[in-house]
């Protein structure tokens, strides 16, 4: 098994742009989150799904939309990018249930936003 | 508010020595509780985990972390650190609040290793 993927692994983009960050998993799990790393601020949530076809916000959801059209593939879109933006994205699937769920992170894509 | 606390941004210790991170929380009732470990470059991967049962928790490469209710902590340990423990260390929750559990995670301790 490959885990959780993601594409691209760097990108640099200008303020204005837009882009999708890829993100693909073949463990059959069905929920799956993304988040953004700063410096000194660990791991905050972006969005994240519980199925295909569901999603929801987590804790800093502006700016960013989401799609689940497959269990295997969580796409995020950075809609207008802004250098507030720039940081370390990950994707995660999640494997348990009610609340013990671990998680299992993709290597990450590093954005920065000029 | 509910969440994680973990003192210390940066941690040193020699080689051979204990490595203790610290994490503490807030919540009204016990959350599942979780170690992940960063290396350079790389996402995050669980080192353990503490659901219900027994306390003490023993995880991957030799770290260990105990639930004490009563200090709301959930340190980790490691008798003697090595070389290839550089990283960093984040502990996380899992807590139930408006009908979903949501994952805290604490702002995270980088663990230098001197030889």
């Amino acid at each position: 098994n490959a885990g959780v993927t993601q594409t691209p692994k760097f990108q640099v983009l200008k303020t204005g742009q837009s882009m999708t960050l890829q993100c693909a998993q073949d463990m059959n799990h069905e929920y799956m989150s993304w988040y953004r790393q700063d410096p000194g601020m660990g791991l905050r949530l972006i969005h994240y799904s519980v199925g295909a076809g569901i999603t929801d916000q987590g804790e800093v959801p502006n700016g960013y939309n989401v799609s689940r059209s497959t269990t295997e593939d969580f796409p995020l879109r950075l809609l207008s990018a802004a250098p507030s933006q720039t940081s370390v994205y990950f994707c995660a699937s999640c494997w348990g249930a009610g609340g013990t769920y671990e998680q299992y992170f993709g290597p990450g894509t590093r954005l920065t936003v000029t | 508010a509910q969440s994680v606390t973990q003192l210390g941004s940066h941690v040193s210790v020699s080689e051979g020595a204990l490595v203790l991170l610290r994490c503490n929380y807030s919540s009204s009732v016990p959350p599942y509780l979780f170690w992940y470990v960063q290396y350079p470059n790389q996402g995050l991967q669980l080192l353990l985990k503490y659901t219900t049962g027994a306390t003490l928790v023993k995880g991957i490469n030799g770290f260990e972390a105990e639930f004490k209710k009563s200090e709301t902590s959930f340190h980790l340990t490691k008798p003697s650190a090595h070389m290839s423990d550089a990283a960093e260390y984040f502990c996380a929750v899992s807590l139930y609040t408006s009908g979903t559990y949501k994952y805290i995670f604490g702002t995270g301790t980088r663990l230098k290793v001197l030889a």
